[in-house]
């Protein structure tokens, strides 16, 4: 079974706070892919990042990171210093290796304060 | 230049019409997908062609028919809408490891 939790429903910041958003998977595939994906009130959805399940090397772009770890099966997703503009719903999901389907956790929602 | 649009963006009927949303994607990948976000967020997948051939059915209405006239094109045909169709659908298409959104389609049923 694939299955992709976000505990976390809702979070509120205020503006230069660092914040993380939590996912952890569930999958018996020995190939899969993590995504998240922004969801800003505008209505679509923006790809962030991709892993694989072989590189568990944590990544980071501009004020975004990522920590993926097997381990735990988890792949959480921090903000540094956020702005205004991080205001959106999170998605973390799943794509094992047959059919390409994604598995979507229920989405965090951001807030950030000024 | 867009990588996977749709038509139309907003789409606002009476309960009992029948209405489609179509797909497009110049990507040339050869699965495209279907997908419901409720009105808590909830994203799940509908439906799923893989060169024209329906791979993935889930637990959907008969009412919600997909039809998909070559590999760059995936429509979604509804018939006698029901108030709990209003939704916003998303059409996606992927290669092996990317998967690529629509703007989604805002679907009000009244």
């Amino acid at each position: 079974a694939q299955k992709v939790t976000q505990a976390q429903t809702e979070i509120s910041v205020v503006e230069k706070e660092d914040v993380t958003l939590d996912c952890v998977y569930e999958t018996r595939d020995t190939t899969y892919y993590l995504f998240w994906y922004k969801q800003p009130p505008s209505g679509e959805l923006v790809f962030l990042i991709r892993r694989n399940s072989f590189d568990e090397q944590n990544e980071i772009s501009g004020r975004y990171s990522w920590n993926f770890q097997k381990s735990t099966s988890s792949f959480n997703f921090t903000i540094t210093a956020s702005q205004v503009v991080d205001s959106a719903v999170y998605f973390c999901a799943l794509r094992g290796s047959t059919l390409g389907r994604l598995y979507f956790g229920r989405g965090t929602q951001l807030t950030v304060w000024p | 230049d867009t990588a996977v649009s749709q038509t139309p963006k907003y789409l606002v009927t009476q309960m009992g019409n029948d209405k489609s949303i179509k797909c497009e994607q110049n990507l040339g990948h050869d699965t495209m997908y279907w997908y419901k976000q409720d009105s808590k967020k909830f994203l799940k997948i509908m439906f799923s062609y893989n060169n024209k051939e329906l791979i993935i059915n889930e637990t959907v209405p008969n009412r919600f028919s997909p039809k998909s006239p070559d590999k760059a094109h995936l429509n979604l045909h509804i018939n006698s809408l029901e108030l709990g169709d209003s939704a916003v659908y998303f059409c996606a298409s992927s290669s092996r490891t990317l998967s690529v959104f629509g703007p989604g389609t805002r679907l009000t049923v009244l």
